[in-house]
């Protein structure tokens, strides 16, 4: 079967930095996306990754490995905006997403 | 610039009742998107439409319907509502179906169906 997990809820203090992580099993690998949500809205697109490594684009980073079927998400230098759901998305083999549950990050002053 | 319009922005549905929820997009892009998202759960694939004139089943597809006769609209039909699709539904399109393509997405709406 297709699974992805990511932790549930995670606490972390402005300005610190902090890794969300993604574990991933499905029928084919075309790419990981992942997205912000803050409560009420719609997700937006933050990274994309198809080979092995790091990406960084300023305070956020996203880092695969496809052989452990492993992703995270890296945020620095954390503000209180930064407070939101982290989604993990895994591209199948018909290039169709296939979602994580979310990860809720809350920022502490 | 408009990117993806969904209406309503929420709405009260009596069970058995039909609804029509409206997707537009000024991208011009190929692919459309159909979500359901639950507390707890992953956003899950309704259907999809690969390009105008074409569409296909997800995840999640009974109890709805789509069409796309252009390119622009992605219409999401409820022929006879139940309380299990209370949900909030959002609309997504993508410029291609290849690899480094992301989704964009509608603002959502929110249904309740009673």
């Amino acid at each position: 079967g297709q699974n992805i997990d990511q932790p549930t809820e995670m606490t972390a203090t402005e300005g610190a930095i902090v890794q969300i992580n993604c574990t991933y099993q499905t029928s084919g690998f075309n790419g990981l996306f992942w997205y912000q949500q803050h409560a009420g809205e719609a997700p937006t697109f933050l990274s994309y990754n198809v080979l092995d490594g790091l990406e960084e684009k300023g305070r956020f980073s996203s880092f695969l490995s496809r052989s452990k079927g492993y992703s995270y998400l890296l945020l620095k230098e954390l503000q209180m905006k930064d407070s939101a759901s982290y989604l993990c998305a895994v591209q199948d083999s018909n290039y169709q997403l296939i979602w994580g549950a979310g990860t809720k990050l809350i920022i502490k002053p | 610039t408009a990117g993806i319009t969904q209406a309503p922005t929420s709405q009260i549905l009596a069970a058995g009742r039909s609804m029509t929820l409206r997707c537009t997009q000024d991208m011009r892009h190929n692919a459309m998107y159909w979500y359901r998202q639950d507390l707890g759960l992953g956003l899950r694939l309704i259907h999809y439409s690969n390009t105008a004139g074409t569409t296909g089943k997800g995840e999640v597809p009974d109890g709805y319907s789509v069409s796309r006769a252009n390119t622009d609209d992605f219409p999401l039909t409820l022929a006879s509502a139940v309380p299990s699709q209370t949900s909030v539904y959002f609309c997504a399109s993508k410029k291609g179906t290849g690899e480094h393509n992301e989704q964009f997405f509608g603002p959502g709406t929110r249904l309740t169906v009673l």
